[in-house]
């Protein structure tokens, strides 16, 4: 069974610039959430995804956005970046968008923001 | 709005001694309540979850956590660490609020000393 990958590992930007992050959830996952972790910080809900629809959102302005594919990978896509967008961000992947369900997570991809 | 907080942001043991680490969740609702350990450079490991019943749960490498509704509690435990043991942790609720996601705490930093 293949775990929740992301690519890339690491990725340097400068401000204003756009980037796409992209995760492969878990074989017979449907639900991909996108997490970001500032340094020194617990992981912040960015948005999560739900059979290719969003299915809820945290506290993060519209320049974050982000796709579900057909196969339940996922993309985030980040506009405009600012210097305090410079974090780890996480993709985690679940069976079922559930209160209850275990979220699987992938080991993030660090973007530095110039 | 839901929040956890995580009060000691260090904590330094000595192998083989006992480890508590603490947290207290804010939620209106029966919360579900998860500990995540991260090692540097790597994703969230879930070490166990508290859904409903008994209210002591075992997780995975020994660890256990006790939920405790009259405190809003949810302490992690072991009673002999191991340097291997050294991680950032992470306690967390899952939230059902148009989707479902995790609220984290800002996290736990465990040194262990030989």
């Amino acid at each position: 069974e293949t775990g929740v990958t992301q690519s890339p590992t690491h990725l340097i930007k400068t401000r204003g610039q756009q980037v796409t992050l992209r995760c492969s959830s878990q074989s017979g996952h449907n639900t991909v959430s996108w997490y970001q972790q500032a340094l020194g910080q617990g992981p912040q809900f960015i948005f999560q995804y739900y059979r290719e629809e969003e299915n809820g959102r945290g506290n993060f302005p519209p320049r974050f956005s982000g796709l579900q594919f057909p196969n339940y990978s996922s993309e985030l896509n980040v506009n405009a970046l600012e210097l305090d967008d410079s974090a780890l961000y996480l993709c985690a992947s679940s069976f079922v968008a559930g209160e209850n369900n275990e979220q699987f997570f992938g080991p993030g991809t660090r973007l530095t923001v110039l | 709005a839901q929040s956890v907080t995580q009060p000691d942001i260090h904590i330094t043991v000595s192998e083989g001694a006992s480890l508590e680490l603490r947290c207290n969740y804010s939620y209106g609702a029966t919360p579900y309540l998860f500990w995540y350990v991260q090692s540097p450079g790597q994703g969230l490991q879930l070490l166990l979850k508290y859904f409903s019943g008994d209210t002591l749960v075992q997780g995975i490498k020994g660890f256990e956590a006790e939920f405790k509704r009259s405190q809003s509690s949810f302490n992690l435990r072991k009673p002999s660490v191991h340097w291997s043991d050294a991680a950032e942790y992470f306690c967390a609720v899952g939230v059902m609020e148009y989707g479902n996601k995790l609220v984290f705490g800002a996290g736990t930093i465990l040194r262990v000393k030989s």
